[in-house]
């Protein structure tokens, strides 16, 4: 079955660009849509934004001048880039695949997440 | 944009019952999907389209939406169920993800 894996920088500067990469296992890219979510130490769960087969993009609008999500399907992988980060932005990032069915969508599978910590 | 509420904790003891509920604004007209998530792990999808249970899912998690209420519910309560619970749908008019504000379940 599809499998993901995060990896990137385990420690980002303030004011610099987090970048993360997914990558996918087991099965095709192609037809499935893609996600980011975070979950910051200790709080809930954050969807950061997806790309959808097409190629489109929906981002968080409350990241969405900082987000960037893009797919190369020929490496079986897609990217995260967060611009200008804070402490804030301290938190585990899970990339999921995003199935939608009948007019709905939800996350499955996830990755299992990577610790990136904004410090200087 | 589109709100989804959960009671924080929730304890049960073994063999009972363990109902989570997730508010929301007519969330009966939309689908629901449930997510556990043990200590350090990631999210696992454990229920989509308010009732349906992945394959693997035992069937003692059970799912319902009605009206303003979603609600998972867990029977036989096991150890191995002591996790946070988190809800989620996706709000058309947006075209945008939500998650609920999870609830923690402990097993007594």
């Amino acid at each position: 079955q599809v499998q993901l894996q995060e990896s990137g920088p385990g420690l980002v500067k303030p004011s610099e660009t987090l970048s993360l990469t997914c990558n996918v296992s087991g099965g095709s890219m192609n037809n499935y849509h893609w996600s980011w979510i975070r979950q910051p130490p200790g709080k809930g769960l954050e969807w950061l934004g997806c790309i959808y087969y097409s190629g489109t993009t929906n981002y968080n609008p409350s990241l969405k001048s900082r987000v960037t999500i893009s797919v190369d399907t020929s490496k079986n992988q897609f990217s995260l880039k967060v611009t200008s980060v804070t402490a804030a932005d301290t938190a585990v990032y899970y990339c999921a695949r995003l199935r939608a069915a009948k007019g709905e969508n939800w996350f499955d599978p996830w990755g299992q997440g990577t610790l990136v910590t904004v410090s200087s | 944009s589109y709100v989804l509420t959960q009671t924080p904790s929730v304890s049960v003891a073994p063999g009972k019952t363990a109902r989570i509920t997730c508010g929301g604004h007519n969330i009966g007209s939309k689908s629901v999907h449930w997510y556990q998530q043990k200590p350090g792990q990631a999210p696992v999808l454990v229920i989509y389209y308010d009732s349906v249970r992945p394959s693997g899912i035992p069937e003692r998690v059970s799912g319902s939406n009605s009206g303003s209420t979603a609600t998972l519910t867990i029977s036989r309560v096991e150890a191995g169920d002591e996790a946070d619970y988190y809800c989620q749908v996706w709000d058309s008019g947006s075209d945008h993800y939500v998650f609920g504000t999870g609830t923690k379940v402990t097993v007594l």
